[in-house]
């Protein structure tokens, strides 16, 4: 299998920084996806990683080490819009295999 | 515009009664897929498709069927919906190719309530 790990539930305050981490199986690495997903609607796409090190993306950035099987989503300027649960997919010899998500909480 | 679309988006029947949920597509993708959301337990996958006619089993299969006679649908059926299988339901397509960057778009999702 493609276990993902990743944090169940994060909560940060309006304007900080917040680090969403994620881990995975490294056999038949081809990509790591990161989703964004808000209650009851469709994940929408992030970013993509399939190199090692860090890719920018305005207030997002993802970084990605293949060697430890470990990347992390990077929030700057957090807003309220931010709230949102925050897929991990792993894009092996198999099709995607999505992480449970991390539910981000942005509090005033 | 781009997009996937799944109907109907709501659904409540009952256990027993047959159903079919339909996901189109207009992006010209070979792959399709379904997946059903539940909380604490994520996105999981019920089937995919990497082109036409081609299907195979995601990691909870049981109780689905779906076919791919056209390149842009991809219907999911319930042959005999239970209770266990209210979720709520996206399709999802994207481009081939395992080495490359290819984004999956999502459907809206269709909440399905069986009683």
């Amino acid at each position: 299998g493609q276990n993902i790990d990743q944090p169940t539930e994060m909560t940060a305050t309006e304007g900080a920084i917040v680090q969403i981490n994620c881990t995975y199986q490294t056999s038949g690495f081809n990509g790591l996806f990161w989703y964004q997903q808000h209650a009851g609607e469709a994940p929408t796409f992030l970013s993509y990683n399939v190199l090692d090190g860090l890719e920018e993306k305005g207030r997002f950035s993802s970084f990605l080490s293949r060697s430890k099987g470990y990347s992390y989503l990077l929030l700057k300027e957090l807003q309220m819009k931010d709230s949102a649960s925050y897929l991990c997919a792993n894009k092996g010899n198999t099709p995607l295999v999505f992480g449970k998500g991390t539910r981000l909480s942005v509090i005033a | 515009e781009a997009q996937v679309t799944q109907n109907p988006r709501y659904l409540i029947t009952v256990t027993g009664k047959k159903l079919t949920v339909t996901c189109s597509q207009n992006m010209n993708h070979e792959y399709m897929s379904w997946y059903r959301q539940d909380p604490g337990l994520g996105l999981r996958q019920i089937y995919y498709s990497m082109n036409v006619e081609v299907t195979d089993k995601g990691d909870v299969p049981e109780g689905y069927k779906v076919s791919r006679k056209e390149k842009r649908n991809f219907p999911l059926i319930l042959e005999s919906p239970s209770p266990n299988q209210t979720s709520l339901y996206f399709c999802a397509s994207s481009l081939v190719g395992f080495d490359s960057y290819n984004e999956q778009f999502f459907g809206p999702g269709t909440r399905l309530t069986v009683l």
